[in-house]
């Protein structure tokens, strides 16, 4: 148990649709953040939240990207009109160290 | 802006045998600096992290690193191979100080094969 929950674990989905994924941290932390990992990649920084307060963004998140932590527990990150370059893993990290296990979108 | 180089993408190595895997960062200043495992199908999970301090760092697992400021690098140890060890091992950094955001960054991984 890493005390992060990502859903869903694997998403299949069509080329242009939409996808948003969630995270649930079990504890209360002030920080949380979303990577993206591809195959054979080390996982690349995309956006963290103080609270509910999106502090920064990568240019990886391009305008099709939008994440949320509306009360500054749990986060969604949605993707609009997907490419299958949005092929990935999407990793959720609360506080500095607590990774969860990961949300795998396969664009068709 | 930092970066993390991990030299070899694979690594094999014999049950018994030491696990050596390299870790060189480039940063102004130096950072924290971490190293993760990550095994198939999983999240990633600490092995240890250097902030201040000694700079040999003891971890899980029986791993543990040596922060060497003058050659910019963190290398990641093992004296004893075991199966279990077989995963991917991520070297990452992080600025220091609580308005720079703690973002990770990552290097590219070592993926670690132990042959019995």
């Amino acid at each position: 148990d890493t005390g992060v929950s990502q859903n869903p674990r694997h998403k299949i989905t069509k080329r242009g649709q939409n996808v948003t994924f969630r995270c649930d941290p079990i504890s209360e932390h002030n920080r949380l953040y979303w990577y993206r990992q591809t195959l054979g990649q080390g996982p690349e920084f995309l956006t963290y939240f103080q609270n509910e307060a999106q502090l920064e963004k990568s240019r990886l998140l391009s305008d099709r990207f939008s994440a949320e932590r509306p009360k500054g527990s749990f986060s969604t990150l949605e993707i609009q009109r997907t490419e299958q370059g949005d092929s990935a893993m999407y990793l959720c990290v609360a506080g500095e160290l607590f990774f969860g296990e990961g949300s795998r979108l396969t664009v068709l | 802006a930092q970066s993390v180089t991990q030299l070899g993408s694979h690594v094999s190595v014999s049950e018994g045998a030491l696990v050596l895997l390299r870790c060189n960062y480039s940063s102004s200043v130096p950072p924290y600096l971490f190293w993760y495992v990550q095994y198939p199908n999983q999240g990633l999970q600490l092995l240890l992290k250097y902030t201040t301090g000694a700079t040999l760092v003891k971890g899980i697992n029986g791993f543990e690193a040596e922060f060497k400021k003058s050659e910019t690098s963190f290398h990641l140890t093992k004296p004893s191979a075991h199966m279990s060890d077989a995963a991917e091992y991520f070297c990452a950094v992080s600025p220091i100080g609580r308005s720079a955001g703690n973002k990770l960054t990552f290097g590219g991984g070592t993926r670690v094969l132990v042959k019995p």
